[in-house]
């Protein structure tokens, strides 16, 4: 089965960028979408087909995919950033959904 | 507005069954699949499962073939998720998802329920 892996931490200061990766073998041919979670919440889909924002999500997110490794790109980075990141894509050669293992993030 | 409302908590004895549902409202139910996520506490999101509300036609991960279905009402635009012989580390919030199209071969979910939580304890 198709295997995504993401770090379990990244640390920002305020204003500062943030970027998670999820890596997956050749993740670069998918469509990736990233989900923010705050404790105790639904996921929020963020970004949506590598780089592409649903309405109401700051211009500050962003995403890129190429080869192995998909990257959600948070810029000028808030307090309320704070929260779990995952990455997901669809499997079509088994057609299963699969999530990263999730990205903590902290901002300092 | 798309809305996915699930209801309340559960707790179960190993073994047992649990039904879990999804009311949407605010778009045609038939028109998008639905999926189901769970999360244990503390642990990331693991997907489930799949319906096509139209057509029924339904799709299972591998670690929950032979104990998990997927149904749906559709005269009251619900859908449904039953997990049979629970465990212990069947403990988890389940989430239904409704997932949409966003381009060739790309769908994402972009609207999910708030989540219930299935307690497994003796």
């Amino acid at each position: 089965s198709y295997v995504l892996t993401q770090p379990p931490s990244v640390s920002v200061a305020p204003g500062l960028t943030a970027r998670i990766t999820c890596g997956g073998n050749n993740i670069g041919s998918k469509s990736v979408h990233w989900y923010q979670q705050k404790p105790g919440q639904a996921p929020v889909l963020v970004v949506y087909d590598d780089s592409d924002r649903p309405s109401g999500i700051p211009g500050r997110f962003s995403g890129s995919n190429s080869g192995n490794t998909a990257t959600l790109t948070i810029s000028r980075v808030e307090a309320g950033d704070e929260a779990d990141y995952y990455c997901q894509v669809w499997d079509s050669n088994t057609d299963q959904g699969v999530f990263g293992g999730g990205t903590k993030l902290t901002v300092l | 507005q798309v809305q996915l409302v699930q209801f309340g908590a559960e707790v179960k004895k190993p073994g047992a069954s649990v039904k879990v549902s999804c009311k949407t409202s605010g778009y045609t139910f038939t028109s998008y699949d639905i999926h189901w996520v769970r999360q244990a506490t503390g642990q990331g999101l693991e997907w489930m499962g799949w319906m096509n509300p139209k057509s029924g036609n339904t799709g299972y991960a591998q670690k929950f073939q032979g104990r998990l279905t997927i149904t749906r009402n559709t005269f009251i635009s619900t859908a449904y998720m039953e997990l049979r012989s629970l465990r212990f580390e069947d403990t988890a919030v389940y989430y239904c998802a409704r997932r949409i199209p966003c381009g060739a071969d790309c769908y994402s979910f972009d609207s999910w329920g708030q989540g219930a939580l299935v307690t497994v304890s003796s």
